[in-house]
């Protein structure tokens, strides 16, 4: 069935750490997009990308890297994890040729 | 660049009555208005959208409205349930789809029954 992936969902680890978010999409779909949220709180733009090897900034990009290697896959990585980075992170998608964004199921990351 | 204002941040209604949250944006090259639903411990889902061509659309007890002149667009929903309880958001996005949605900072409604 044609979604949006993003393992793991449930994610518990200790500060420093180096942490990678999986997300792929079998949407056919050529922009993907990460974003940082509180649950039910505003939605932060971290990284964008409209194709392979194009990744942009968003207003949290400060504290992490993305890849865009493969349309499919736009993995996140925290090079060094935070209690700060503690929330939910989700990965989206967008429809060629239109802004229509659909957002994979999330990671719940903890970081002690 | 966009931004985007929502008003109310909470709202609480009775089971039957209607519920009207409103955004407003501030760059009028936005031409893409979405509102998404985000129940809790859920993913947020795109529930309508409008583009600026159109003043109005209608699906089922939601409808967005759109008012170029003055930038900003409604959510309505009629008859509410205790299942419409969420958060919502909208969004605006500039012309060519190739900005990222500017969203709103969300809306928790709450449906009293």
């Amino acid at each position: 069935e044609a979604d949006i992936y993003q393992t793991p969902r449930y994610l518990v680890i200790g500060t420093g750490k180096k942490i990678t978010l999986e997300c792929s999409q079998t949407m056919g779909h050529d922009k993907m997009y990460w974003y940082q949220q509180d649950p039910g709180m505003e939605l932060h733009l971290i990284h964008y990308s409209y194709g392979v090897n194009s990744t942009e900034k968003g207003d949290l990009s400060s504290e992490s890297t993305v890849s865009r290697i493969r349309t499919e896959h736009f993995p996140l990585t925290l090079e060094s994890a935070r209690p700060s980075h503690t929330s939910q992170y989700l990965c989206a998608s967008s429809v060629p040729g239109t802004p229509r964004e659909f957002f994979g199921p999330g990671t719940r990351l903890t970081v002690l | 660049g966009e931004n985007v204002e929502q008003h109310p941040s909470t709202l609480s209604v009775q089971e039957g009555d209607s519920a009207v949250i409103k955004c407003t944006y501030s760059d009028s090259a936005s031409n893409y208005f979405p509102w998404y639903k985000q129940e809790l411990g859920k993913r947020p889902q795109l529930i309508i959208d409008i583009r600026s061509n159109v003043g109005e659309k209608k699906d089922q007890r939601i409808a967005v409205t759109l008012n170029k002149t003055a930038k900003h667009f409604s959510l309505h929903i009629t008859e509410t349930q205790p299942e419409d309880s969420a958060v919502y958001f909208c969004a605006a996005s500039g012309p060519g789809g190739n900005t990222p949605l500017v969203f709103g900072k969300g809306t928790r409604l709450s449906v009293i029954a």
